[in-house]
């Protein structure tokens, strides 16, 4: 168990362009969350899965962003047209609910920068 | 007004020290109270976490809530140097739900 994995780590773009990153969950997780983190701050809650559904998004999610977990498995997040303040660490977590927060397991995220 | 409020730091204690960090928040629905450790570029770390109002000890790291004031802390005796890093409360209505986080307390040990 190699916990959980991000990628790419550094992803620079232009404004406008779309951008995917992955995140591969510790495998027995069925729990699988997305988080934002501007610098100065910390994570903020973007979307959620129990297995491959969707099950809560937040408002910070708009239009421009989407996520999948075909399969339950690894999990993608889109941004489509980006902006300039979507520049932030994206950072993936798996837990597997009947265990609580001990299994909570942050990787170490995605940096994107958009200029 | 955020949910979670942490003081921003940075708060620079010398090696050996007890350094003394807390958290407030407003939504008394929360019910898991924890503590992370995050180094630069890299994900959070779980710390502590507790369960409702009490204490719990860990070692070097003690954390502490008190929901009827809405506070929590955590307190590390005898810092290092690899103390030194960003330290996040986090708190969720139930156990594996969604975390809610402070900004982040950044902390420098010195030698």
């Amino acid at each position: 168990d190699t916990g959980v994995s991000q990628n790419p780590r550094h992803k620079i773009t232009k404004r406008g362009q779309n951008v995917t990153f992955r995140c591969d969950p510790i495998s027995e997780h069925n729990r699988l969350y997305w988080y934002r983190q501007t610098l100065g701050q910390g994570p903020e809650f973007l979307t959620y899965f129990q297995n491959e559904a969707q099950l809560e998004k937040s408002r910070l999610l708009s239009d421009r962003f989407s996520a999948e977990r075909p399969k339950g498995s690894f999990s993608t997040l889109e941004i489509q047209r980006t902006e300039q303040g979507d520049s932030a660490m994206y950072l993936c977590a798996s837990i597997s609910s009947d265990r609580g927060i001990y299994g909570y397991t942050f990787g170490s995220g995605t940096r994107l920068t958009v200029v | 007004q955020k949910e979670v409020e942490q003081d921003p730091g940075p708060l620079s204690v010398p090696e050996g020290a007890i350094v003394s960090l807390n958290c407030t928040y407003s939504n008394s629905a929360f019910q898991y109270f924890m503590w992370y450790r995050q180094y630069s570029r890299k994900g959070p770390e779980l710390l502590m976490y507790t369960y409702s109002s009490g204490n719990k000890e860990d070692g070097r790291f003690t954390a502490q809530v008190d929901k009827s004031s809405k506070y929590i802390s955590l307190f590390i005796r005898d810092s290092q140097p690899s103390d030194s890093a960003t330290y996040l409360c986090a708190m969720s209505e139930a156990a594996g739900n969604k975390l809610t986080f402070g900004g982040g307390t950044r902390v420098l040990v010195k030698p």
